[in-house]
């Protein structure tokens, strides 16, 4: 069965570094999200993501964060200069079309020290 | 921004009993649908609602929107130690800002 994978499972990052999360959605996907979940907290959105560019951004979504698709199969979120506050889980997630389920990766668990 | 309540935030309950998680929106929806997340897991979808008063049934888990579209809920019948999880409603705000809303959730504990 088709799935989202989400690379490296776990990173730890000294405050002020920068980190790349990378995803590769499900192929024939076409829209594309970022979320993030502190531990025991709500899975909050950051952006999504169609057609090459930004569709919606969240206000936690700032300047310190972008958005890459840069070989039209790894989708990509890179921090600039991580706080200790962007420690959390990162969900990448793709669907198909709006509408439709969203197909969830496994996560990549960031802690910044 | 938008924000999705969903009451409770947390339930106990002892294996065979009833659930059920509540999901309110203050604008009127398109669709809902519900995923669950296992501990230590990613969300997982469930189901979609589209229609005003719709209902749909996975085994013990009843799904219902609500007839104005602004509140849906999930039940589910004798729980089990697998029901465990948070269970988060997700409103699909879609057109061109493509946006998928989840709920604060309700994490279900169950004992055996």
């Amino acid at each position: 069965e088709p799935e989202v994978t989400q690379t490296p499972s776990h990173q730890v990052t000294q405050m002020g570094q920068e980190v790349i999360l990378r995803c590769v959605p499900i192929s024939n996907h076409l829209y594309f999200y970022w979320y993030r979940q502190i531990l025991g907290q709500k899975v909050e959105f950051l952006v999504s993501f169609y057609n090459n560019e930004i569709s919606e951004k969240s206000e936690i979504f700032d300047d310190q964060f972008s958005v890459e698709r840069p070989d039209g199969s790894n989708f990509t979120l890179k921090i600039r200069s991580t706080k200790l506050e962007d420690s959390a889980m990162y969900f990448c997630a793709s669907r198909v079309l709006l509408g439709t389920e969203a197909f969830f990766g496994q996560g990549t668990r960031l802690t910044v020290v | 921004g938008q924000q999705v309540m969903q009451i409770p935030q947390y339930q106990h309950v002892q294996e065979g009993e009833d659930f059920t998680t509540y999901c309110n929106s203050s604008t009127t929806l398109s669709n809902i649908q519900w995923y669950k997340q296992r501990p230590g897991g990613h969300p997982v979808f469930l189901i979609q609602l589209v229609k005003s008063g719709e209902v749909k049934k996975q085994k013990r888990l009843t799904f219902q929107f609500g007839e104005a579209k602004k509140n849906s809920s999930l039940h589910i019948t004798a729980t089990q130690t697998t029901d465990v999880g948070t269970y988060f409603c997700a409103v699909d705000y879609g057109g061109a800002t493509n946006k998928l809303i989840f709920g604060t959730g309700t994490l279900l504990a169950v004992q055996p």
